[in-house]
């Protein structure tokens, strides 16, 4: 079946210091990719996608590039900010045209101090 | 634009009493919705997934139940609560039509069980 594996953390990071959260995925066929992010107490806000090999999301500085050949996603950005302290979830969903929603990791937790 | 609401937004509720989470989606027809729970340090677990009108998917036994008695509405029920129901619990909902596309979250029902 699907999975996603991501770093758990909680990865604590300096004001300005680059981020990489790394997510590697076991799939079959070519299915869509995202992140999430989720702010404490909060429900699951999408940042970023990508829908097939070779495509780049971004958004609020955040990047990430579908590599099919390494089976990975992982999420960047150049300079964090104490506000990107939350809850990070790489997901993926099915390419069989199936109804059963998204297959998340775990989670990684970011801290960013001032 | 779509909208998603649920509610409770927090609940404490005895063991053996029941449970209701309602949830709503505005501005679209014929979503797939879903429900998720989310435990400290576990992940999102998918538990109920409904691509129409009284048509329920299970993905995990257990004490809980769904139900979509309208198009745009979807309730998580249980007749008696356990200890080990406590966590978040997550509405979702999905374009009908993109069975590969993003999920959208409610806000969440932070449900702890005495």
């Amino acid at each position: 079946g699907n999975s996603v594996t991501q770093m758990e953390g909680p990865v604590t990071l300096s004001e300005e210091a680059f981020l990489t959260i790394n997510c590697t995925y076991t799939a079959t066929g070519y299915p869509s990719l995202f992140w999430y992010v989720q702010y404490p107490g909060e429900g699951l806000q999408l940042l970023l996608k990508a829908t097939k090999a070779d495509d780049k999301g971004s958004n609020k500085g955040f990047e990430a590039t579908y590599r099919k050949e390494t089976t990975s996603f992982h999420l960047e950005k150049g300079s964090v900010q104490v506000s990107d302290s939350a809850v990070y979830f790489c997901a993926l969903s099915s390419s069989g045209g199936g109804a059963d929603g998204l297959t998340f990791g775990k989670g990684t937790h970011l801290i960013i101090q001032p | 634009s779509q909208t998603i609401h649920q509610w409770p937004a927090t609940l404490v509720q005895p063991v053996g009493s029941p449970l209701s989470l309602e949830c709503t989606v505005e501005g679209t027809s014929n979503p797939n919705l879903y429900w998720y729970r989310q435990a400290a340090g576990r992940g999102l677990q998918l538990l109920f997934y409904s691509v129409g009108i009284g048509q329920i998917s299970s993905e995990v036994p257990q004490n809980l139940s769904a139900s979509r008695p309208q198009d745009r509405q979807f309730i998580l029920s249980s007749k008696k609560l356990l200890l080990s129901d406590s966590g978040f619990y997550l509405c979702a909902w999905r374009f009908g039509r993109l069975a590969t596309g993003e999920l959208f979250f409610g806000e969440g029902s932070r449900l702890t069980v005495l």
